[in-house]
């Protein structure tokens, strides 16, 4: 099965600081998305990518999705406290849309 | 606003015992899904479903089997709960051939002593 692999593992920055989230896959992605997840709690879904070269922003997180659709990044500017929790990147595995595959996700915290 | 229930958020079972943890989709979703959540382990699949009475094993089925009866339940069940599968477990759903996203559960944090 497809295998994902998230640096850092964990994160730790001063407020306004900016960061970036690697998730590499052993295998071609057909789809990757990003997650978060407060500790303790369930997921919330952020942003899909497919095509290569794909780049998506919502707020002050932007993810992109690399050329050969091997690898996918996930930047935050001016992180905020808010933005501490678990960050998560999930492939989708054959193409199908509905079946994920998650990486192991960072850890990140942010210091006021 | 779309939900994915999960019955329990807590639960303490011992060694042994019949656990049952539901998820109930409020979508009309047909896939459904039950992973469980370790440190350094990530999220792993357990069974999921693309349709009422119908399963598919995941990645690490062993100990575990599910139930689907209706469309918009999907059970996870510990036939004989073991001290190794105490764990988060998180249930998702999601339209078929879709998007991807998957719509998650608040999880149940299940302890077995």
């Amino acid at each position: 099965s497809q295998e994902l692999e998230q640096s850092p593992q964990s994160l730790i920055v001063q407020e306004g600081k900016n960061l970036t989230i690697n998730c590499t896959s052993s295998k071609t992605l057909y789809g990757l998305y990003w997650y978060k997840q407060k500790y303790g709690e369930g997921l919330i879904f952020l942003m899909m990518l497919q095509k290569g070269g794909e780049e998506k922003s919502h707020e002050k997180i932007t993810a992109k999705l690399d050329e050969k659709k091997q690898q996918s990044s996930l930047h935050i500017t001016a992180s905020q406290p808010s933005h501490a929790g678990i960050y998560l990147c999930g492939a989708d595995e054959g193409g199908s849309g509905s079946r994920l595959t998650f990486g192991e996700g960072t850890q990140l915290t942010v210091n006021p | 606003d779309v939900k994915v229930t999960q019955s329990s958020r807590y639960l303490v079972k011992r060694t042994g015992e019949k656990v049952f943890l539901e998820c109930v989709q409020d979508m009309d979703h047909e896939n459904m899904f039950w992973y469980r959540q370790d440190p350094g382990l990530g999220l792993r699949l357990i069974y999921f479903s693309y349709d009422v009475k119908m399963k598919e094993k995941g990645d690490i089925p062993e100990g575990y089997s599910v139930s689907r009866e209706k469309k918009e339940r999907f059970s996870l069940i510990l036939e004989s709960a073991s001290t190794n599968q105490t764990s988060m477990y998180l249930c998702a759903s999601t339209l078929p051939n879709g998007i991807g996203e998957l719509f998650f559960g608040e999880g149940s944090r299940l302890t077995v002593l």
